[in-house]
Parts: structure tokens; C-alpha cells; sequence
């Protein structure tokens, strides 16, 4: 079974609005994090923002917020006052339990900013 | 602050010639080290980690090897290529002290290797 999906290959957004993009993971660990990152043309990953499974609160960074729904396992980034620069491939993330290293990634989301 | 080096930007090469990819980190000490893998239009594999020097830690079994000489080098490998290591390559690197859960990786520029 898949551990991160992302359903939305694409999305299109105006500028100046705001834009979800969906995430759902699948773990039995109780301890994980949840990570997103944004890749532009150039191919670098830029880290956004970082939920942790016992955060009470939902993260924020800036124009960045992440919608946390435990229940449901879903941690999907919502963008507000979309900008063209941020154009790109999106990437949810998770890490899941002590002492594993590694991140499993989702297929990623292309977010496409129209003026 | 800290930033992180990978060279070359990009790579052509031969099947079956060597490689070297090479990733360091400035700004910081002791940092854990990652190779990730991104096939086209997908996302990210973590190929190796290495926690410290000498100490690499692989997660799939593959063409390719990792080496730390250094604290704050780290560098991918093969004797020879294959067709399937096409790629692109991005080393990362998170601090140290952190607890597993919260410590973010953070990726330089990538390489794109190309084997024709």
C-alpha cells in the first residue's frame, strides 16, 4: 500500500487566491512526522513546514499552513495569496517512527499559478 | 547559515564508466548526510545515510555505493554504470541532536545524470 498519496497530478490556481493540495498517509507507528516540499524547475527541495504527530496545533509558515486531520490521516498544505513564484512540483512527505531515517516521499503535485 | 554543495550540475556518461558525485555541507558540524534518488516525474528515494565518518547506512540494495571521508562530505559512487541509474541525485543534510521525528532534511541543488 501506498504510504504517502497525493490524488492531484495538477492543479491550476489564480493568483492571489488560495489553493489546498492534498495529502493522505498510512502508518500504524503513533510517532511520525509529516514534511513539505516544494520543487521548482531548477530541482532544488525547499522544505516548507513540518507537523509532528503529537502537535496539538496545525503549523504554520507564512503564507504556508498545513490542515491536520489526525483522524482521518490527512495533512494537506493550503497556500493563501497564491503567488506566481510559487509555481511548482509539491511534495508531502513522512517519517515514521524511532530510528528510521529515511523520508517516503508521495508523486508529488504540479501547482500551476495563473496571473 | 548553512549551505550545501553538489558538483557536477549535471552528468553524461557511458554505461558502464565510472561515477563520482560529490555533496558538502558548510555552516555546520556533525551533520547527518542522506543520497536521494529522483526518477522522472517522481518522488524522492533515499538511496544511503551516513550518521557519521566511515559510517554509511544503505537502503536499497543497487548499483551505486556511498563513502564520508569527511564530516561534511559525502560522496555517491559506481564502478560501473547501468541504464537504470539515470537520475536525479540530491544529497541532503539535518543537524544533529534532533529528535528523529522532527529533524528536517535540507537538499541541495541536485545533479542530473544521464547514461546513454
Amino acid at each position: 500500500a501506498q504510504k504517502i498519496t497525493q490524488t492531484q497530478p495538477g492543479m491550476f490556481v489564480q493568483e492571489k487566491e488560495a489553493v489546498t493540495l492534498d495529502c493522505t498517509y498510512d502508518t500504524s507507528d503513533p510517532s511520525y512526522g509529516l514534511f513539505w516540499y516544494k520543487q521548482p524547475s531548477s530541482g532544488e527541495m525547499i522544505f516548507l513546514i513540518y507537523q509532528g504527530s503529537y502537535d496539538q496545533q496545525n503549523a504554520t509558515e507564512g503564507r504556508y499552513s498545513l490542515n491536520f486531520q489526525k483522524a482521518r490521516k490527512s495533512a494537506n498544505l493550503v497556500i493563501s495569496a497564491s503567488q506566481l513564484g510559487d509555481s511548482a512540483m509539491y511534495f508531502c512527505a513522512m517519517r515514521e517512527g524511532l530510528g528510521r531515517r529515511a523520508l517516503t516521499f508521495g508523486s508529488g503535485t504540479r501547482l500551476q499559478v495563473q496571473p | 547559515s548553512q549551505t550545501i554543495h553538489q558538483w557536477p550540475a549535471t552528468l553524461v556518461q557511458p554505461v558502464g564508466s565510472p561515477l563520482s558525485l560529490e555533496c558538502t555541507v558548510e555552516g555546520t558540524s556533525n551533520p547527518n548526510l542522506y543520497w536521494y534518488r529522483q526518477a522522472a516525474g517522481r518522488g524522492l528515494q533515499l538511496l544511503f545515510y551516513s550518521v557519521g565518518i566511515g559510517q554509511i547506512s544503505s537502503e536499497v540494495p543497487q548499483n551505486l555505493s556511498a563513502s564520508r571521508p569527511q564530516d561534511r562530505q559525502f560522496i555517491l559512487s559506481s564502478k560501473k554504470l547501468l541504464l537504470s541509474d539515470s537520475g536525479f541525485y540530491l544529497c541532503a543534510w539535518s543537524a544533529r541532536g534532533g529528535t528523529v521525528l522532527t529533524d528536517t532534511q535540507y537538499f541541495g541543488p541536485g545533479t542530473r545524470l544521464t547514461v546513454l
